[in-house]
């Protein structure tokens, strides 16, 4: 079975912290995608990548990095976590931005 | 960007009922996706319509798409409990962005 894995469920970490969530998919996807969802803000799409080692910058980068040195591998980094990082983080992979997979996401508290 | 806009935002209906959802949105597409997400979890798939179909049907899931109205409808027949879920749709072949959702509660 075809799956995207996300390393932590949940994550509490504290401010300033540089903290990283990890994704790997198992399914070959050139696209990955991370998000984070806020209760009544919908999935808001903070980066994502086409290929290895290359990033593009969605809606609400401000804050975070990420990194793709592997086609299986997509990391964010929050550089200095804040208290407004506070979310559920969902990452996805899709083949040719056709139907997407999604991990089962991590719920981070930064204190 | 090609947001889909879900609507209602909340639909609370008896099990049996049917459930129905709509989205809309701004712009030409090539497809337009309908996801499902269970409390505090990833997104599921659930059905693909593409610009030149009208209707599509997966089980108990109807989905129409309107391009000249720019809108589509999530139709769930007989619905379970275990229907109660947010529903999501989404647009675009790349860069996939979705809204905030319709929060469906199917009571027992």
């Amino acid at each position: 079975d075809v799956k995207v894995t996300q390393s932590s469920r949940y994550l509490v970490k504290r401010t300033g912290e540089k903290v990283f969530l990890e994704c790997v998919q198992d399914m070959d996807h050139e696209n990955m995608f991370w998000y984070r969802q806020d209760p009544g803000l919908g999935l808001r799409l903070i980066y994502f990548s086409y290929d290895v080692k290359m990033k593009e910058k969605g809606d609400i980068p401000e804050g975070y990095s990420v990194s793709r040195e592997k086609k299986e591998r997509f990391s964010l980094i929050l550089e200095s976590a804040s208290t407004n990082q506070t979310s559920m983080y969902l990452c996805a992979s899709s083949f040719a931005a056709r139907q997407f997979t999604f991990g089962s996401g991590t719920r981070l508290t930064v204190v | 960007s090609q947001q889909g806009e879900e609507d209602p935002q909340a639909l609370s209906i008896q099990e049996g009922e049917n459930a129905t959802m709509n989205c809309s949105y701004k712009t030409s597409i090539n497809n337009l996706q309908w996801y499902r997400q269970n409390s505090g979890r990833g997104l599921v798939h659930l059905i693909l319509i593409r610009s030149n179909e009208r209707e599509k049907h997966s089980g108990r899931l109807r989905v129409t798409l309107d391009t000249s109205k720019k809108s589509s409808s999530l139709l769930i027949t007989a619905s379970r409990a275990a229907d109660t879920a947010s529903y999501f749709c989404a647009t675009d072949e790349h860069d996939m962005r979705f809204g905030a959702g319709t929060r469906l509660t199917v009571k027992p």
